[in-house]
């Protein structure tokens, strides 16, 4: 069974600093692009970064770009977002998800980290 | 980046009736490989969001058969034959064609 588990949500100030991760189990972790989807409350979704197999295709929104940092460990199956210089609008919560092909992604989600940026 | 409109943005029905949510994209979803990226998540309250079907009209493992999606170009369906209470939450369309890929603004099914 696919498993995708976040954790190192919380509470922080802005321009303060937060590193999610998410552990994967159940299938072939390098085979597959892993992302981070956030939501904001009562609001959509919102795709801001991958991360291919290797590791050596990343991308993130507009939004993240120069504040969040995408990684992977493959020996260890887990994904990391490092969260930089917070501001009010990155209160969400988080979900990790996979993408075997980015065209048709999210086939698994975690069950979601919620950060709050808040003085 | 390409903007899905979705709509409507509430959709109350009766339970055993048919829904039907459009998704319209602000260009063609076609893709150079002649297929069409367009997905359908649903999220019900307090839980992560699920895919339920990609490519237009593929319906993932597990997701009912009352659920089918449809459409070409720009104009996208997802339609609930009968609804049941199960079904409750928010529908999103999402295009994978174009990148980044993005999602409409979801539209809130519930029971009237």
């Amino acid at each position: 069974e696919v498993q995708l588990v976040e954790s190192g949500g919380g509470l922080v100030q802005p321009g303060g600093s937060l590193r999610l991760s998410c552990a994967a189990s159940g299938f072939i972790f390098s085979d597959y692009y892993m992302n981070w989807v956030r939501q904001a409350p009562g609001r959509g979704l919102e795709w801001i970064s991958y991360i291919s197999g290797s590791g050596d295709s990343i991308y993130y929104a507009d939004s993240v770009t120069g504040r969040f940092t995408i990684s992977r460990d493959n020996a260890k199956n887990s994904l990391y977002l490092q969260m930089n210089s917070l501001r009010d609008e990155d209160t969400a919560v988080y979900y990790c998800a996979r993408a075997h092909f980015l065209v048709v992604p999210f086939d698994s989600w975690g069950q979601g980290s919620l950060v709050t940026v808040s003085s | 980046d390409v903007v899905m409109t979705q709509s409507p943005l509430s959709l109350p029905v009766t339970l055993g009736q048919p829904a039907s949510i459009s998704c319209r994209s602000s260009q063609s979803l076609e893709y150079s490989d002649g297929n069409i990226y367009l997905n359908w998540f649903q999220q019900r309250p307090g839980q992560s969001p699920r895919r339920l079907i990609y490519k237009v009209s593929n319906r993932d493992s597990g997701v009912p058969d009352r659920f089918s999606g449809s459409g070409s170009g720009t104009d996208f369906t997802l339609k609930i034959s009968r609804v049941e209470a199960e079904d409750v939450g928010v529908y999103y369309c999402m295009q994978g064609t174009h990148w980044p890929g993005t999602f409409g603004q979801g539209t809130k099914l519930e029971i009237k």
